[in-house]
């Protein structure tokens, strides 16, 4: 079976530093995989997504990047984090272009002071 | 406008009640729509997944999809406290979800 991981579960950081979460994705090849926010009270706001090794499609302007070194890895970064940037992110993959569902990991709570 | 309208709610049931969840959204391209069920602090995972108008059930659990009217609904039957979660609508295009904002669900023993 398929299991997704995300780490680390929850962050504090402070405004300026650097940041780096990572995805990665169990039992599955070739994944497309996603990265989103979920600010308080709000729905996902999708940031990036992947179809494949290095290739990123950055859905809206930010202080963010993603990067996919391996097959099943995803990567979140930034140089220097804005208070904005706090917020709940969750990573997603979908099996393949045969279906439309996405699966969830489990997220990390992200703290920026 | 939004392409997808979710009441945020929050709603607050009777264990045992009938429950209605529903979102609508503008965008007629959408074929394929899928309920998500999130914990407080969790990752959403998939509860129903449709594909075009019609109806699906689950145990407990009923998605509609009325692609004329552009509304889907979720029913969940015989509401138990361990279903107080947020619900999230999404729909899917080009390999894309889009999101509601979420139903806060509260169910009281």
């Amino acid at each position: 079976s398929q299991t997704i991981h995300q780490w680390p579960a929850t962050l504090v950081q402070p405004v300026g530093s650097p940041l780096s979460l990572e995805c990665t994705v169990e039992g599955t090849s070739n994944p497309n995989l996603y990265w989103y926010r979920q600010a308080a009270g709000r729905g996902l706001q999708l940031l990036f997504y992947s179809v494949g090794i290095g290739q990123i499609s950055s859905e809206v302007p930010q202080n963010l990047s993603a990067s996919r070194p391996q097959d099943r890895q995803f990567i979140l970064s930034s140089k220097k984090l804005l208070l904005s940037d706090s917020g709940f992110y969750l990573c997603a993959w979908r099996p393949g272009r045969q279906q439309e569902t996405q699966y969830f990991g489990p997220g990390t709570r992200l703290l920026v002071l | 406008q939004k392409e997808v309208e979710q009441d945020p709610g929050p709603l607050s049931v009777p264990e045992g009640a009938i429950v209605s969840l529903n979102c609508t959204y503008s965008n007629s391209a959408f074929q394929y729509f899928m309920w998500y069920r999130q914990y407080s602090r969790k990752g959403p995972e998939l509860l129903m997944y449709t594909y075009s108008s019609g109806n699906k059930e689950d145990g407990r659990f009923t998605a509609q999809v009325d692609k004329s009217s552009k509304y889907i609904s979720l029913f969940i039957r015989d509401s138990q406290p361990s279903d107080s979660a947020t619900y999230l609508c999404a729909m899917s295009q080009g390999g894309k979800l889009i999101f509601g904002q979420g139903t806060e669900l509260s169910v009281k023993p």
